[in-house]
């Protein structure tokens, strides 16, 4: 069964420090992983896009690993602001499925205490 | 600006009266899609569709109905709401393609059936 699962659940850091998620998929065929950032009753807004042969990619503060071959990836946040404090959800997709039937995480929700 | 707009942002209504959730995108994206999102579950798939006049049913399809007359409309329809389909609802968009395809998402409308 496909599964996206992250930890942790939930998150607390002091503003200025850093930080760094998990995402462990079971997805198969692989086609991309994506995090997205979702603030308290809003739309989850991307973050970052990986295929299979990106190892790492960055979008100012934050870095997303891949690993294809364990199945893992990491998101990394630099220097902690307050509006960092959302939800932080990884999307896997299938080549077989596509947009159709994209695997969500449940998220780690981080909160930036100042 | 490239947006998805979704239609009530927040909606109270009693059980068994039917309502409609608008959703609205200006960007000819092909694939549109309905999620539901609960309290530690990930986002869950209600109903898909790959282009105008093809819809197929997600995760968790019942209760709910669509349409797809037009390409830049996506409506979902409650017939006879009930209390467990008290939730966040997101529409997302999308081009064609599973690789690196970004899905962009509207900002959300929080249903309560009472």
């Amino acid at each position: 069964k496909n599964q996206v699962e992250q930890s942790p659940q939930s998150l607390i850091i002091l503003e200025g420090k850093n930080c760094t998620l998990q995402c462990n998929y079971t997805v198969s065929p692989f086609s991309n992983l994506r995090w997205y950032k979702q603030d308290t009753g809003r739309g989850p807004v991307s973050l970052t896009i990986m295929t299979f042969s990106e190892n790492t990619k960055s979008n100012g503060r934050y870095t997303a690993t891949l690993d294809a071959d364990t199945k893992q990836s990491s998101l990394h946040i630099t220097a902690s602001q307050l509006s960092d404090s959302a939800s932080y959800i990884c999307v896997v997709s299938s080549m077989n499925t596509g947009f159709q039937k994209l695997v969500f995480g449940t998220g780690t929700r981080l909160l930036v205490s100042p | 600006e490239a947006q998805v707009t979704q239609n009530p942002r927040y909606l109270i209504t009693v059980t068994g009266k039917k309502l409609t959730v608008t959703c609205s995108q200006n960007m000819n994206h092909e694939y549109m899609s309905w999620y539901r999102q609960d309290p530690g579950l990930g986002l869950r798939q209600i109903y898909y569709s790959m282009n105008v006049e093809v819809t197929d049913k997600g995760d968790v399809p019942e209760g709910y109905k669509v349409s797809r007359k037009e390409k830049r409309n996506f409506p979902l329809i409650l017939e006879s709401p009930s209390p467990n389909q008290t939730s966040l609802y997101f529409c997302a968009s999308s081009l064609p393609g599973a690789r690196g395809t970004e899905a962009f998402f509207g900002q959300g409308t929080r249903l309560t059936v009472v």
